[in-house]
């Protein structure tokens, strides 16, 4: 199984700052056959299902603001929010499906400084 | 405009079996992979088990294997997970999801509001 971990745990960051989250699986979830890593970023808010916000590490869902953005490959991924609004208070996910079982990160909670 | 909504959750006894429905509207059903996860109280996601678009690919995370089942009925736009022998780790929140392609190995992009799964006795 690939164990995906996250860093940090928990996250405060100003308004209007740029917050930080990295996600490290334990194995390569780049497919070299067609260049693209099976790695997927969520926001979940308290009551509310999860919400993708970024798809093969760097792919923006429709919708979701240009502040947020990702990047890495194999082993080593980031999701970035820039210019930190109040609405981004969330729980953040990596989550790689490039093998099964597809498993998650443990979760950064993101809160405003 | 996706609509994903779950049905069948409630208290069931250890040892008990229990079958989710998830009702899928608004996209062409039968062209997506479609998948389940939970959420225990507190805790974060698990991915449990998916199924690709024609149903002919199925995948399953250990902690499930072998106790749940997950099937779809294209013809009424409805996914299911049928679980027996539950335990009281099984108890979470149970959501259905879509799938952003017809394969299992793709990323998920819609989730429903999830039904919730009490083992207790």
């Amino acid at each position: 199984d690939i164990a995906m971990t996250q860093s940090p745990d928990s996250l405060a960051v100003s308004l209007g700052e740029r917050a930080t989250i990295n996600c490290k699986p334990s194995q390569s979830v780049l497919d070299s056959s067609n260049n693209k890593n099976y790695l997927g970023w969520y926001q979940q808010k308290p009551g509310q299902p999860p919400k993708l916000l970024i798809y093969w590490a760097s792919t923006r869902e429709y919708g979701v603001p240009d502040r947020f953005s990702g990047s890495g490959s194999g082993t080593d991924f980031t999701l970035t929010i820039d210019s930190l609004q109040a609405e981004d208070v969330a729980v953040y996910y990596c989550h790689q499906y490039y093998s099964t079982p597809h498993t998650f990160g443990q979760g950064t909670k993101l809160e405003i400084k | 405009e996706v609509q994903l909504l779950e049905s069948g959750g409630g208290l069931v006894q250890p040892g008990g079996s229990r079958r989710l429905s998830c009702a899928a509207s608004g996209f062409a059903f039968s062209t997506y992979a479609m998948s389940w996860g939970r959420q225990a109280p507190g805790k974060g996601l698990e991915w449990i088990s998916d199924i690709s678009d024609g149903g002919d690919s199925t995948n399953y995370a250990g902690s499930v294997k072998g106790r749940f089942t997950i099937s779809r009925d294209n013809s009424k736009n409805t996914l299911y997970l049928q679980m027996n022998s539950l335990r009281a780790e099984d108890t979470a929140l149970y959501y259905c999801a879509k799938k952003g392609c017809s394969s299992t190995r793709c990323y998920t992009n819609y989730w429903g509001q999830g039904t919730l799964v009490t083992v207790s006795s």
